[in-house]
């Protein structure tokens, strides 16, 4: 357990709906990424807060996707009108500040089906 | 040519046996390079960090990086049926975000 949460594991929503999706970091890491991946992947760079912050996007994140990081504390993850093709693991790392190396630590991911 | 190419396997080796990946990437300027293990349906798990040239080691993982040939490696001796995993080689992009760009992966299994 490397101290990050998600919420929920796992997710089945039909195509057309919305769905959110939420990471809980490691209370002093100020850094938080979401990553989506899919089978035979590696993960996939969405998009990055500092603090509260929102500071990149990928290209990837369509007009669909949109992320908060309220407070700096808990992210969230919405994709409006989902589609199949958003059918992925989505995930949550961060990283602290402390210490001279800037290791990600990964949540268990949200199993996202669209059907 | 991909940023960070791993050969996806998978990878067969008899247990007790020493397991070898290789992962090779092309931002000659990279300095800070990540193996990550994954289980199936499971999130990546960190399990080595190297950012000099030459080896690392830790317990059975022993990390190797040559900058000059922008290749490094992942030694897993006395390899064990609970090392059957995907390994995921990552390098920090030369950004200030601290973003990791990622390999596809090489599927290991380890046979009893």
């Amino acid at each position: 357990d490397t101290g990050v949460s998600q919420d929920p594991r796992h997710k089945i929503t039909k195509r057309g709906q919305n769905v959110t999706f939420r990471c809980d970091p490691i209370s002093e890491h100020n850094r938080l990424y979401w990553y989506r991946q899919t089978l035979g992947q590696g993960p996939e760079f969405l998009t990055y807060f500092q603090n509260e912050a929102q500071l990149e996007k990928s290209r990837l994140l369509s007009d669909r996707f949109s992320a908060e990081r309220p407070k700096g504390s808990f992210s969230t993850l919405e994709i409006q009108r989902t589609e199949q093709g958003d059918s992925a693991m989505y995930l949550c790392a961060t990283i602290g500040t402390s210490g001279g190396f800037n290791e990600q630590f990964f949540g268990p991911g949200t199993r996202l089906t669209v059907l | 040519q991909k940023e960070v190419e791993q050969n996806s396997g998978p990878l067969s080796v008899p247990e007790g046996a020493i397991a070898s990946l290789n992962c090779t990437y092309s931002d000659r300027v990279s300095q800070s390079f990540f193996w990550y293990r994954q289980y199936s349906g499971k999130s990546p798990e960190l399990i080595m960090s190297i950012y000099s040239n030459g080896d690392k080691e830790d317990g059975r993982f022993t990390a190797q990086l040559n900058k000059a040939s922008q290749y490094v490696s992942l030694l897993i001796r006395d390899s064990q049926p609970s090392d059957s995993a995907t390994y995921l080689c990552a390098v920090r992009s030369r950004g200030s975000n601290y973003q990791l760009i990622w390999g596809a992966g090489t599927k290991l299994i380890i046979k009893p």
